[in-house]
């Protein structure tokens, strides 16, 4: 059974801090990480991918995989209120079809 | 560019009744995937399909769950003799390459209530 594990949270933090979401995977064989961002009653949508170990930064996230720990964590800088919302933190196993989801961090910017 | 498109974005259903779902994905992308969202739960991966082929239906529930992807058309992902338990949020995501190589995109979704 692949799983993906994320705190439930929630998460608050205050508006202007850095969000730290953090996500870790069973399966060795991952290969892709995607960090998706779903708002109460609508359909995830995808902040950004990683592929390599290290970091991805784009704008005001970074992503951070680091695979022999088998961990991938997403930071946003300079939180917003809008950054308000569910962080969904995604794996797609090597020869998989699909992604595997964790269950999600709730996510509170406090203005 | 049209992003993913489902409809209905809502759908109310008596016990046994069918439920059929659709989902044009966007211009350019072959592959469908359906996801299931329960309430206070993760996305569970349902279905994945190509025209006119379904590729991995290791998600689906044996029994009174079907999907199809036609040559011309939206996929439908058909429920047949709905439960309460069946009551969820249906996602289709699209991508443009095999096995979602590339990121997939969903769609608004489809909220399903089985009275």
């Amino acid at each position: 059974q692949k799983e993906v594990e994320q705190n439930s949270g929630p998460l608050s933090v205050p508006e202007g801090a850095i969000a730290s979401l953090n996500c870790t995977y069973s399966d060795r064989g991952s290969q892709s990480f995607f960090w998706y961002r779903q708002y109460s009653g609508k359909s995830p949508e995808l902040i950004m991918f990683i592929y390599s170990n290290g970091d991805k930064e784009d704008g005001r996230f970074t992503a951070q995989l680091n695979k022999a720990s088998q961990y991938v964590s997403l930071l946003i800088r300079d939180s917003q209120p809008s950054d308000s919302a569910t962080y969904l933190c995604a794996v797609k196993s090597s020869g998989a079809n699909n992604l595997f989801f964790g269950t999600g961090t709730r996510l509170t910017v406090i203005p | 560019n049209a992003g993913v498109m489902q409809n209905p974005r809502h759908l109310v259903r008596r016990r046994g009744q069918e439920a059929r779902l659709r989902c044009s994905p966007m211009k350019g992308h072959s592959h469908v995937y359906w996801y299931r969202q329960l309430p206070e739960e993760g996305l569970k991966f349902m279905v994945y399909l190509q025209k006119e082929n379904i590729i991995d239906e290791s998600g689906m529930p044996k029994e009174r769950f079907s999907a199809e992807f036609p040559k011309e058309g939206p996929s439908i992902l058909r429920i047949q003799q709905v439960v309460r338990g069946d009551s969820a949020a249906y996602f289709c995501a699209s991508s443009p390459l095999r096995g979602g190589t590339n990121e997939q995109f969903f769609g608004p979704g489809t909220r399903l209530t089985v009275l």
